[in-house]
């Protein structure tokens, strides 16, 4: 079975610093890897996908992640924060033959001005 | 293009009775699936649907249904419901591809209270 690790329920981070969201993912075969934003009272919204190919994945608003297979993580970076990231990020795994999102527990971004 | 729609947005019922939630996938796509988003809590995989008929199923009970109809559209059904069904419940959709695993996407949810 899958299953993904997201280390900090709430980070903080002021307006203009480099934003760290860590993910953590098990999976006995090679898994995609997924981080949605959701902002209040609204549905999941696609940030970026991991399916393979480059190991370093560019997504929306600035966002990046990279795929390190030898850590197991996929972790979510920005290098300067904007007031308007502030949301819940939930990084989601899923394996071929089992094609169901499995989410993580979420981390709620909050940006100091 | 529209993307993946729901309704209704909001509902309240209170216990033992039955909701129907609706979801309209994204134009192209051909697969629904429905996850429960309990307060503070990550999505939990319910089902999905593909060609009217349920591929894969989550560990909830049979209260819990579902129907795909032929315009690949979705329902899903609760019935007998309980204080803690109280939750966000997300539709997405996407393309069913054999051998690969295509990217789902999501609509605003139903926000549903039981009382």
């Amino acid at each position: 079975a899958q299953s993904v690790t997201q280390l900090g329920s709430h980070v903080s981070v002021s307006e203009g610093a480099l934003v760290l969201l860590r993910c953590n993912y098990s999976s006995s075969v090679p898994p995609y890897l997924f981080w949605y934003v959701q902002y209040p009272n609204q549905g999941l919204q696609l940030l970026l996908k991991y399916t393979s190919a480059a190991t370093l994945v560019k997504g929306i608003n600035g966002f990046e992640a990279e795929f390190k297979k030898s850590e197991t993580s996929f972790h979510l970076t920005k290098p300067s924060a904007h007031m308007s990231d502030a949301a819940e990020y939930f990084c989601a795994v899923i394996i071929f033959g089992n094609e169901k999102l499995t989410f993580g527990t979420g981390t709620r971004l909050t940006i100091i001005p | 293009d529209a993307g993946v729609t729901q309704s209704p947005t909001h509902l309240i019922k209170t216990r033992g009775q039955q909701v129907t939630l609706r979801c309209s996938p994204k134009s192209g796509h051909d697969t629904v699936s429905w996850y429960q988003q309990a307060l503070g809590q990550g999505p939990q995989f319910i089902f999905q649907y593909y060609e009217e008929e349920e591929r894969q199923r989550g560990n909830f009970p049979d209260r819990f249904s579902g129907h795909q109809f032929p315009n690949y559209s979705s329902e899903l059904n609760v019935n007998a419901l309980l204080l803690g069904d109280s939750a966000l419940y997300l539709c997405a959709s996407s393309t069913f591809t054999t051998g690969l695993m295509e990217t789902q996407y999501f609509g605003p949810g139903t926000r549903l209270l039981v009382l």
